[in-house]
């Protein structure tokens, strides 16, 4: 069946690095674009970014530009997220959603959505 | 980047009752707008796409409706297990997503 299986919790202290992995299977991996969401705290939902598994192009949002990379590798079906300077208010329950590409674009709405990964910053 | 505006923030209704909730966008979106709904600690499922396609599987009590700047959703006949919070989201033509602050809906 289709589904997207998310890396486990992290700790982070300030200023360090992250990296959640999120492996997709039971689809054509390059058919649909993948987004990351992040959700702190009893607040609500904020969209980070979205990468093109087929050629990897990726388009984030202005708040994340700079510290964000998203990457992907084919051979495994698996999309990273990598968030550096990481500072208390990244922590949160970050995950990946799939969306159909529609000729090329995205479409259709996060469909499929992983587990999430709790990440933790404190010193 | 456009804005997104979701009114109530929360509502408590009846089981039975008819639930709307809005959503403005700060610019025309055409209808590249989706609504989800959120449990507590799960992930969220896509419920409407495209303001007014419902996903396959979601009960038909579910809809949504608008264009433009201003969206809709309904619950038709609100459930028990309806309880949840719902989002919209948008989506421009420069790959740039945004979702709406949600909305909390609660049984009276």
């Amino acid at each position: 069946q289709v589904q997207l299986v998310q890396s486990g919790a992290e700790v982070k202290k300030p200023g360090a690095s992250v990296k959640v992995s999120c492996k997709a299977s039971g689809y054509t991996f390059t058919s649909y674009y993948m987004h990351w969401v992040r959700q702190a705290p009893g607040q609500g939902l904020e969209w980070m970014g979205i990468i093109n598994p087929s050629g990897g192009s990726t388009s984030y949002a202005q708040k994340f530009q700079g510290r964000v990379t998203m990457t992907r590798d084919t051979s495994t079906s698996t999309v990273y997220m990598e968030l550096s300077s990481l500072r208390s208010e990244d922590t949160a329950v970050y995950y990946c959603a799939r969306e159909p590409s529609g000729g090329g674009v995205p479409g259709g709405g996060m469909d499929v959505w992983g587990q999430g990964t709790t990440v933790t910053v404190s010193s | 980047d456009i804005q997104m505006t979701q009114s109530p923030s929360s509502l408590s209704a009846s089981v039975g009752d008819r639930v709307t909730i809005t959503c403005q966008a700060s610019q025309d979106i055409s209808n590249y707008l989706n609504w989800y709904q959120q449990k507590p600690g799960k992930a969220p499922k896509l419920l409407i796409y495209d303001a007014s396609n419902l996903e396959t599987g979601v009960p038909s009590r579910f809809s949504g409706s608008g264009s433009g700047t201003d969206f809709t959703f309904t619950i038709s006949s609100l459930q028990p297990e309806d309880i949840a919070t719902y989002y919209c989201q948008q989506y421009d033509n420069l790959l740039l997503f945004t979702f709406g602050p949600g909305t909390k809906v609660d049984i009276k």
